[in-house]
């Protein structure tokens, strides 16, 4: 099993500040790296997979990158309504599995 | 409108059972795998099982150890989910998932609200 370690835990920012975010795979996933979104009370919601394409209708603010084993999600402008848990997921192995998650909180 | 309705969570006795449907609309759900994922009270997402658009290509964690069973019904557009044996650690809500592919090896595109699986005594 291919094991996600998510970094930091937790991250205080303030509005309109640059965020990045870190996932790093215990083996290569190549480019089979995604993240997901969740907000208190709702589902996930998937923000970028392949580690660099948007989901349909997510703001040009969101970027990934990486390769192989490291990947950034990185928030250029922090709006309200960011504040929330990222989690990266890999669907390299034929069972996926998701990190643990960032909580993104503001300052 | 594209949607997951989850449905059949519960209470339950440890060692019990219970089985999870998922009712699909607004797409074509006999084009798509599809999966089941969990959350525990505050904790992280862990991925139960997919199955593949044909139903013929099915996959566990490992921690269940046989005790779930994916299933799916493409003239109902309905997924299910059989669980036996539970024990307090499968306590979660539990979303149905909808995968970008038709294998269930692309990304998860939709999910449902969730039903939340209670195993108490």
């Amino acid at each position: 099993e291919i094991v996600l370690t998510q970094s930091p835990a937790t991250l205080s920012l303030s509005p309109g500040e640059r965020a990045t975010l870190s996932c790093r795979a215990s083996q290569n996933v190549v480019s089979y790296l995604g993240w997901y979104q969740q907000k208190p009370g709702q589902p996930p919601r998937l923000l970028i997979y392949d580690v660099f394409n948007r989901a349909t209708g997510i703001p040009a603010r969101f970027s990934g990158g990486g390769s192989g084993t490291d990947f950034t999600l990185t928030i250029s402008s922090l709006e309200p309504e960011d504040f929330a848990v990222y989690y990266c997921h890999q669907r390299s192995d034929w069972f996926p599995t998701f990190g643990q998650g960032t909580r993104l909180e503001i300052k | 409108e594209v949607q997951l309705v989850e449905s059949g969570g519960g209470l339950v006795q440890p060692g019990g059972s219970l089985r999870l449907s998922c009712s699909a609309s607004g797409f074509t759900f006999s084009n798509y795998g599809m999966h089941w994922v969990r959350q525990p009270p505050g904790k992280g997402l862990e991925h139960v099982s997919v199955i593949g658009s044909n139903g013929e290509n099915t996959y566990y964690a490992d921690s269940l150890k046989g005790r779930f069973i994916i299933s799916r019904d493409n003239f109902k557009n309905t997924l299910y989910l059989q669980m036996s044996s539970l024990t307090t650690e499968d306590t979660a809500v539990y979303y149905c998932v909808k995968d970008a592919y038709y294998s269930g090896r692309g990304w998860y595109d939709l999910w449902g609200q969730g039903t939340l699986v209670t195993v108490s005594s």
